[in-house]
This record gives structure tokens, C-alpha cells and sequence, in this order.
């Protein structure tokens, strides 16, 4: 079966670093995307990673392992505001998005 | 301003009520999708739409219906058969330059008493 799996909840303060991880077991592989939804709202895009590596886009960077199945979000200088559920998604060989469950991301004063 | 709308933001019915759900975009999107999203789960795919007059059924197609007679609106219908319709309905669209990014509407939330 698919699967993508991502912690529950993460908590963090205020401007320190915080890492998100997501792994995934797909049939096929055409990117891997990151959301970010507040609270009652829609998801709005992150992050694409479609090749190995990392991809820096000013407090936000997505890193990719393909072999090993694996992903990051890795967020900066975190701000109140940042506080919201992180959505990891992959692209399966149909070009369907497989999503995880999220991670609900806590920031504390 | 470009971008996908939904309405209402919020609704209410009774049990054994139909109710359809609006999907408009005016990015020029060929692409549509109908989600549904419960506490604690990911999203799951209710219905897709790649072209005008063409759908598909998505992981959890029972109980829903659609149409996709513009490109600009694919409406999601609720019916009476669906055993368990409160939910966060979603609505994304993808095409254009950016061809694999899905851009969500502001969603509604469905609550059936």
C-alpha cells in the first residue's frame, strides 16, 4: 500500500530552527510537495523537491532523499505566525498527490 | 484577482438532504480535484476532472457525484448515500506554466445534523 508517514505535533520557540520530517512508500515517484494549512483554512503551497536535495526559499527549505524515501521541512528564525499544520505530499505514478496526515507545528512565546 | 472560490464557507443540513458544493477558478486551470478532509487523516481524493465533460473517481467516490460541463466549475454533490458527510470539503485546481501544483480554494465546511 501507500503510505506517508509524519509526526503528529511538533512544539518550538519563537525564533529557533525546527525540522519536520516525512517519509513515504509510494507506487512511483513525480515529486514531493509541502503545504502549510492554518488553522480552519486551506493549504497553501511550500515546496516542490523532485530531484535529491535541498531547496532553499528564504525561511523555508525542503530537503529530498529519493532512495531512502525521506523528506524535510526545514523552517528558520520560526515566527508566531508559523504556528499551523505542515502537509507532506507525494505524486504517485498516476500524477495523484498521496497525502500524509500533517503535522500540527506549536510555536511558544 | 485570479483564484479558486468556494461557497459557502460554511453549511448545514439535515440527514438524508442532497446538497452540492461550488468549485469556480479563473486561472485557466484544466485540472480539477475534490478532497475531503477529517481530523487527524490526510487528504483523500473524492473526485478529479482533467478536461471539460470528463471525471474520474478518486479513493472515496461513493456517495458523491460531480460535473464538469465549464472549465471554470466543477460543483460536488452530497447525497443522501454518503454515510458520513460532515467534513472539510476541498477544492484545488493545477495547469498553466505550473503544471503539477495543486492550488486549494478556501474550502467549506459541510456539517450534517
Amino acid at each position: 500500500g501507500q503510505n506517508i508517514d509524519q509526526p503528529t505535533e511538533m512544539t518550538a520557540t519563537e525564533g529557533a530552527i525546527v525540522q519536520i520530517n516525512c517519509t513515504y512508500q509510494t507506487s512511483g515517484f513525480n515529486g514531493l510537495f509541502w503545504y502549510q494549512q492554518h488553522a480552519g483554512e486551506a493549504p497553501t503551497f511550500l515546496s516542490y523537491n523532485v530531484l535529491d536535495g535541498l531547496e532553499e526559499k528564504g525561511r523555508f527549505s525542503s530537503f529530498l532523499s529519493r532512495s531512502k524515501g525521506y523528506s524535510y521541512l526545514l523552517l528558520k528564525e520560526l515566527q508566531m505566525k508559523d504556528s499551523a499544520s505542515y502537509l507532506c505530499a507525494v505524486m504517485d505514478s498516476n500524477y495523484q498527490l498521496i497525502w500524509g496526515a500533517g503535522t500540527k507545528l506549536i510555536i511558544k512565546p | 484577482d485570479g483564484g479558486i472560490t468556494q461557497s459557502p464557507k460554511y453549511l448545514f443540513r439535515k440527514e438524508g438532504q442532497n446538497v452540492t458544493l461550488s468549485c469556480e477558478q479563473n486561472l485557466n486551470h484544466d485540472a480539477m480535484y475534490w478532497y475531503r478532509q477529517d481530523p487527524g487523516q490526510g487528504l483523500r481524493l473524492i473526485y478529479y476532472s482533467q478536461i471539460v465533460n470528463d471525471f474520474q473517481k478518486g479513493d472515496i467516490a461513493e456517495g458523491y457525484s460531480v460535473s464538469r460541463e465549464k472549465k471554470e466549475s466543477f460543483p460536488l454533490t452530497v447525497t443522501s448515500a454518503q454515510k458520513n458527510p460532515t467534513a472539510f470539503y476541498l477544492c484545488a485546481s493545477k495547469g498553466g506554466m505550473d503544471t503539477d501544483t495543486q492550488y486549494f480554494g478556501p474550502g467549506t465546511r459541510l456539517t450534517v445534523l
